[in-house]
């Protein structure tokens, strides 16, 4: 079955600190990828997402991924986090259009210390 | 900015009740879906919805799950017979190309 993989459960870094957040994805043919993200007390929130093109892709709020398509990897990037971060990230993948339901990973907490 | 919206935040039911969880799109969105997430558990795809009928739907979305698009704006889960593990978060959301969610609602069922 096809599934997503984040490897970290519950990250927590200081103020400034770079991030990297782990994701995998089973293989299944063409992908799109996606990250949300989920701060305390509100909605999922696309943070960025991959359909095609260049591999490395910009979201809001400073946040970058890259897709390594040899990997199955899209690990979400920050060069350096604020306490504002602090918040759940959500891995999503899904296979052939982009219409289709999305596979989720169990999320990431990150916590920030001021 | 356009938002999914979902009514109500918060329902608790007894087993065996009928809820219906009310979701209203993006309004010029074709594509709408319902997931759920158990507490401590990934977000689970439910059911996704286009041109009036289900285009996808898992294994989870049995007989006693059913959607509808009653008008031009709303769409709809309603769960039959409510089971003590559908207590979980639902999730409505809408697309064009990227999907957006709406903010949840808690069911409870007792």
């Amino acid at each position: 079955a096809q599934s997503v993989s984040q490897h970290n459960h519950h990250v927590i870094l200081s103020e400034a600190a770079s991030l990297e957040l782990g994701c995998n994805y089973s293989y299944g043919g063409t992908v799109n990828l996606f990250w949300y993200v989920q701060y305390p007390g509100q909605h999922l929130q696309l943070l960025l997402k991959y359909f095609s093109g260049d591999p490395l892709v910009k979201g809001i709020k400073g946040f970058e991924a890259e897709f390594i398509k040899s990997k199955f990897s899209f690990n979400l990037r920050k060069p350096s986090v604020q306490w504002s971060d602090t918040a759940e990230y959500f891995c999503a993948v899904n296979y052939g259009g982009s219409q289709g339901n999305l596979i989720f990973g169990k999320g990431t907490k990150l916590s920030v210390k001021p | 900015e356009p938002e999914v919206t979902q009514t109500p935040s918060h329902q608790v039911t007894q087993m065996g009740q009928e809820v219906i969880l009310r979701c209203v799109p993006i309004s010029n969105h074709l594509y709408f879906y319902w997931y759920r997430q158990i507490l401590g558990q990934k977000v689970e795809f439910l059911v996704s919805f286009y041109n009036n009928e289900i285009s996808e739907k898992s294994e989870i979305f049995d007989d006693q799950f059913s959607v509808e698009r009653p008008d031009g704006s709303n769409f709809t889960l309603k769960i039959r017979s409510t089971k003590l593990e559908d207590s979980a978060m639902y999730f409505c959301a809408s697309s064009q190309t990227e999907q957006y969610f709406g903010p949840g609602t808690r069911l409870t069922v007792t």
